[in-house]
């Protein structure tokens, strides 16, 4: 089946470093999404990896390794703005079409 | 501005009350999508359309309804809305290529009583 696995909850200091991590088992995988969701707002997208390796975009850097179906989101210089939810998505292609399916996201509390 | 524009924003409503959520993309989009949100299950998909006329079951289609007559709207429909289907429902739209964002809409909060 496909399963989509990230911690539920994470908590860290301003100006600091932290690894979201996601681990997933699917089919047909075309890619990996990072999306960020302050309560109550649309997902916002973030990063996409479909090759093996890092992709660094200003504070934010996403992993991936298809042989291990593992990826991370890695936050630098963390800020009270960045105090969110994070979703890792799959896409994958099945049955003539594309599907994305979901993480059930990872809860981030910066602390001042 | 390229944008996905769903409404309304908050709806209440009774069992059994026919309602509609629109949805409009101005990105000539050919993929679009409606998703439910619930604390601790995640989104989930209800149903999806790969292009005019073509719309396929999610995961979670039972109770709901979708058209897809032009490109750019993809409304959904609750025939008779039932207390479960309280939840924070997204619209989203992507190019379809499968590598390609999804873009979503501001969310529609549902309360059925």
């Amino acid at each position: 089946g496909q399963n989509i696995d990230q911690p539920t909850e994470m908590t860290a200091t301003e100006g600091a470093i932290v690894q979201i991590n996601c681990t997933y088992q699917t089919s047909g995988f075309n890619g990996l999404f990072w999306y960020q969701q302050h309560a109550g707002e649309a997902p916002t997208f973030l990063s996409y990896n479909v090759l093996d390796g890092l992709e660094e975009k200003g504070r934010f850097s996403s992993f991936l390794s298809r042989s291990k179906g593992y990826s991370y989101l890695l936050l630098k210089e963390l800020q009270m703005k960045d105090s969110a939810s994070y979703l890792c998505a799959v896409s994958r292609f099945t049955s003539g079409t594309y599907k994305y399916i979901f993480g059930t996201g990872t809860r981030l509390k910066v602390l001042a | 501005e390229a944008q996905v524009t769903q409404n309304p924003r908050y709806l209440i409503t009774v069992t059994g009350k026919k309602l509609t959520v629109t949805c409009s993309q101005n990105m000539n989009h050919e993929y679009m999508s409606w998703y439910r949100q619930d604390p601790g299950l995640g989104l989930r998909q209800i149903y999806y359309s790969m292009n005019v006329e073509v719309t396929d079951k999610g995961d979670v289609p039972e109770g709901y309804k979708v058209s897809r007559k032009e490109k750019r709207n993809f409304p959904l429909i609750l025939e008779s809305p039932s207390p479960n289907q309280t939840s924070l429902y997204f619209c989203a739209s992507s190019s379809g290529t499968g590598s390609s964002p999804l873009h979503f809409g501001n969310g529609t909060r549902l309360t059925v009583t």
